[in-house]
Formats: C-alpha cells, structure tokens, sequence
C-alpha cells in the first residue's frame, strides 16, 4: 500500500456506459493527478488538482470529466468511451513541501472498453 | 514540448551492476526522478535529481548533467526483486512543472 488508495482496481464497460474512477489519499498531501499509461507510451499526464482547484487540463478529451471535491478525494468520471481509452488510469499525490518532486502514485484502475 | 529517451529494454544477471540512461529536451530545467515499477503495481518514487553530480540511497545512485540534458540511474548488486520498469521523469518549466515521463525501460535480471 502506497497511501494512495483507486477503486475500482479493475474495469470493464461498454461505449454507452457511465462509471466513475476514484482515488483517495490521507497523507496530507495538496495536489492530486490523474495519469494515464497505455502500453509501450510514456505515462500521459491528464488533470493536476491544487487544493481542489484544478490547475492543468492536458488536451483531454471531455469524456473525461474530474472532480475534486476535497484535498484527499479525486474522481475521474467516464461517459462514452471509445475502445482507444483501454489502459491504466494511474492517480498520484505529492506534498507541499517538496511540491512534484516526488509523486505518491495509486496501483491503477485498469478500464477495458468494448 | 519536452521529450525523454530511455531504452526500452536492459537485461543484466543478479549481483550485476547497470546503468539505466535517460535523455531529455525541454526548456527551463527544474529536476529530474526516477520511479520503479513492477507489473500490476504503482510506480514508486526511487530519486531525484536537480543538481549536478550522483546522489546515492543504498543500492540505487542517480546521475545528472545539466549540461548534456543526460541523467542515468545506477542499479548495484542485482537482485531478482529488480525485475521491473524504470521510468524518468523531468519538470520544467515547459511542462509547468509538472513531471513528464519517458516511455520507461523493462530491466530483466537473470539468475
């Protein structure tokens, strides 16, 4: 265990569906990231959120909408995704004080699209 | 943009040393990590780097130059449990600072 905590660890939905990632950490942590890590590509930065303030939106799609309604809660909604949105959905946190030097990243949910 | 380069694959047999190399391009440079990663797990924070010269934790040292925009990551005395995927990472002021990744590379240690 990381300290940061994602559920579902597993997923697997059709194109019309509509399901919701979530990530949470109590490490006291202010910023909160949404990754996502396709096989053989780098990871993709998504969203940053900075004491629930969202603070980068990386060109993504709007099938895609975060929420973050606390400092230790982030959500990644989903809603008509295309089979290309299969991969890794990797959330991480980072403190204060050392800012992004060092990320405290979640094992992941993994999303099948049909 | 920015841009990293690391292999994609090293091979290496346990008590080996290898090295790890990670190239990059960006603009205004702030500091570069490495993290680990094993199949089915979160990546994990190894090092970072911001100033020239090796920073050592136990078996890992991390490397940088700022003057060839080259970092590498130096794994001692290989275990079998080292088996996984390196990643680098740089924030600059590019990326707003926020860590960008290479494409990461598979280490595979042999008995």
């Amino acid at each position: 265990e990381t300290g940061v905590t994602q559920t579902p660890r597993h997923l697997v939905m059709g194109m019309t569906n509509k399901k919701s990632l979530k990530c949470e950490q109590h490490l006291g942590h202010n910023a909160m990231y949404w990754y996502k890590q396709s096989a053989k590509k780098p990871l993709e930065l998504m969203f940053v959120y900075n004491f629930k303030e969202q603070t980068e939106n990386n060109s993504v799609p709007s099938r895609f909408s975060p929420e973050c309604p606390n400092s230790s809660h982030l959500f990644l909604h989903l809603h008509t995704l295309q089979p290309e949105d299969s991969a890794l959905y990797l959330c991480a946190s980072s403190p204060p004080d050392s800012g992004a030097n060092v990320l405290t990243f979640g094992a992941g949910s993994r999303l099948t699209v049909l | 943009g920015q841009s990293l380069e690391q292999p994609s694959e090293v091979t290496a047999v346990e008590g080996a040393i290898v090295q790890i190399n990670c190239t990059y391009q960006t603009s205004g440079f702030y500091g570069l990590s490495w993290y680990q990663q094993h199949d089915g797990g979160a990546p994990t924070f190894l090092s970072y780097n911001a100033l020239d010269g090796l920073e050592e934790t136990g078996r890992f040292s991390s490397f940088l130059s700022r003057s060839d925009s080259y970092g590498y990551l130096l794994l001692q005395e290989l275990q079998m449990k080292d088996s996984a995927s390196y990643f680098c990472a740089v924030r600059a002021a590019g990326g707003s600072y926020i860590p960008t990744f290479g494409r990461g590379t598979s280490l595979i240690v042999h008995p």
